[in-house]
C-alpha cells in the first residue's frame, strides 16, 4: 500500500500568515488522486481538496492544493483562527485508500 | 444539507461484538457509497471498508476482512458497521463518510464519530 508521509508535524502560525503543508507518497500516486481534508477536534473531518488541485464545494479559494507525482502540498493563506486543526492528506488513486499522519496547525 | 449522523458512543468487552449505525439526510441514499473509516487514540485515520448503498456491495481494507461486516437499510437511509470479537485495539473513534459510487474513494460529507471503548 501507499505510504503518505507529511511536514511538518506541528505549525505554530499567526493569523494573517500563510500555511504550506507538505505531503509525500512513497510510490507515485495514480492520476494525482490526491485528497485533503481539515479535522477539528470533536467535529467530522472537512474534504479540502480532490484530485490535487480542486477545492471541494464551499471550500473559500484561500485553500490551495498542487502537485503530482510524489509530491503534493496544501496552501492556507490568510490564516484564521478558525483554520486551527489536524490536515491529513489521502491517496485514492490504489487500494487501499490510505492518510498521512496529519499536520497540526496550531493559530496563535 | 447533506448529513451524516451516528450512532451513540458504546462501551464493549473484548470478544464482544459493537453495530454502528449511519443515519443519512439530504442526498439520494443509493446513489453512494458509505466508507467507515477509524481513529485510534493517538493514531491515524485508517480506511476499513464500504458498502454501495444502491447495491449493498461491499469492499474492505484486508485488516478487517472477516471480522466486520457491512449492510445497509435503504428504507431508512442509514448504514450499519458492525465489528465482531473485539479487542482493546479496537478502542476508536469509528466515522462514516459518504463517497461517490464509481470507484474512487474521497470522502466528502463524514459523520461526527462514534467512540467505542473495548475494555474489561
Amino acid at each position: 500500500e501507499i505510504v503518505l508521509t507529511q511536514s511538518p508535524g506541528t505549525l505554530f502560525l499567526s493569523p494573517g500568515e500563510r500555511a504550506t503543508l507538505s505531503c509525500r507518497a512513497s510510490q507515485s500516486v495514480s492520476s494525482n488522486y490526491l485528497a485533503w481534508y481539515q479535522h477539528k477536534p470533536g467535529q467530522a473531518p472537512r474534504l479540502l481538496i480532490y484530485g490535487a488541485s480542486n477545492r471541494a464545494t464551499g471550500i473559500p479559494d484561500r485553500f490551495s492544493g498542487s502537485g503530482s507525482g510524489t509530491d503534493f502540498t496544501l496552501t492556507v493563506s490568510r490564516l484564521g483562527p478558525e483554520d486551527s486543526g489536524v490536515y491529513y492528506c489521502q491517496q485514492y488513486g490504489d487500494s487501499p485508500p490510505t492518510f498521512g499522519p496529519g499536520t497540526k496547525v496550531d493559530i496563535k | 444539507q447533506v448529513q451524516l449522523v451516528q450512532s451513540r458512543a458504546e462501551v464493549k468487552k473484548p470478544g464482544a461484538s459493537v453495530k454502528v449505525s449511519c443515519k443519512t439526510y439530504g442526498y439520494t441514499f443509493t446513489n453512494y457509497v458509505i466508507h467507515w473509516v477509524r481513529q485510534a487514540p493517538g493514531q491515524g485515520l485508517e480506511w476499513m471498508g464500504w458498502i454501495n448503498a444502491g447495491n449493498g456491495g461491499t469492499k474492505f481494507s484486508r485488516n478487517f476482512q472477516g471480522r466486520v461486516t457491512l449492510t445497509r437499510d435503504t428504507s431508512a437511509t442509514t448504514a450499519y458497521m458492525e465489528v465482531r470479537s473485539l479487542r482493546s485495539e479496537d478502542t476508536a473513534v469509528y466515522y462514516c463518510a459518504r463517497g461517490p459510487n464509481f470507484g474512487v474513494a474521497i470522502f466528502d460529507y463524514w459523520g461526527q464519530g462514534t467512540l467505542v471503548t473495548v475494555s474489561s
